[in-house]
């Protein structure tokens, strides 16, 4: 069974462009969530996307969005860049809403460096 | 909100040996899960044990177990007979049994595996 799949595996750019991670869940998942994981500031959770819909966000200005797609996959995409917003971006999948005692599986992550 | 607090930024053991890290954490909830998650240097997350809170027995994966004292709000993970393949950032994450948010977690502990 293959895992959760991110790309790209490192994403370069420069302030004010626009940067979009994608994030393929496990087979059978519908739920996706977007964590950052900065130097200094550890793990926070950003999004969390389930069936098609946005169902909470972390503390993160509204530059950061994105969707989920009807085959559950899901893109995250983070506007106006700024020099901060340098990290590695995971995503992790869990079987959805009403199995909430399962646990997350994450994929391998986006670097995303901002020169 | 939730809270997670890893006390020791850095734990070094000997391989073979038995180590202890450990977790604290605040909340108002009395449904939710704990987990201990681990990040080697190949950044990805990957899943070591949980506990539901309305468990009494303490969860065991093998080598590893969890001392989980929900009256102290404490969730420590034992790594038995400590292998050089253990070496990696240890993470405690609660997420709560509404699921309405992502996991929340720790600041980490970097396990060092003295050979």
């Amino acid at each position: 069974e293959a895992g959760v799949t991110q790309s790209p595996t490192h994403l370069i750019k420069t302030r004010g462009q626009q940067a979009t991670l994608r994030c393929s869940p496990i087979s059978g998942h519908t739920s996706v969530y977007w964590y950052q994981q900065a130097l200094g500031l550890g793990l926070q959770f950003l999004l969390w996307y389930d069936e098609g819909e946005e169902r909470n966000r972390g503390n993160f200005p509204p530059r950061f969005s994105g969707r989920q797609f009807p085959n559950y996959s899901s893109e995250l995409n983070v506007n106006a860049l700024e020099l901060e917003d340098s990290a590695l971006y995971l995503c992790a999948s869990s079987p959805g809403q009403g199995f909430r005692n399962q646990p997350q599986h994450f994929g391998d992550g986006t670097r995303l460096s901002i020169l | 909100a939730q809270t997670v607090t890893q006390s020791q930024p850095e734990m070094s053991v000997q391989e073979a040996e038995t180590v202890t890290l450990s977790c604290t954490y605040d909340t108002s909830e009395s449904d939710y899960y704990l987990f201990w998650y681990k990040q080697p240097p190949s950044r990805q997350m990957i899943l070591v044990i949980r506990q539901e809170a309305y468990k009494q027995q303490n969860a065991t994966e093998n080598r590893f177990s969890v001392n989980f004292q929900k009256a102290a709000k404490s969730f420590s993970l034992k790594i038995s007979d400590s292998q050089l393949g253990d070496a990696a950032m240890y993470f405690c994450a609660y997420h709560s049994g509404g699921g309405a948010d992502g996991l929340t977690f720790g600041k980490g502990t970097h396990l060092i595996i003295q050979p």
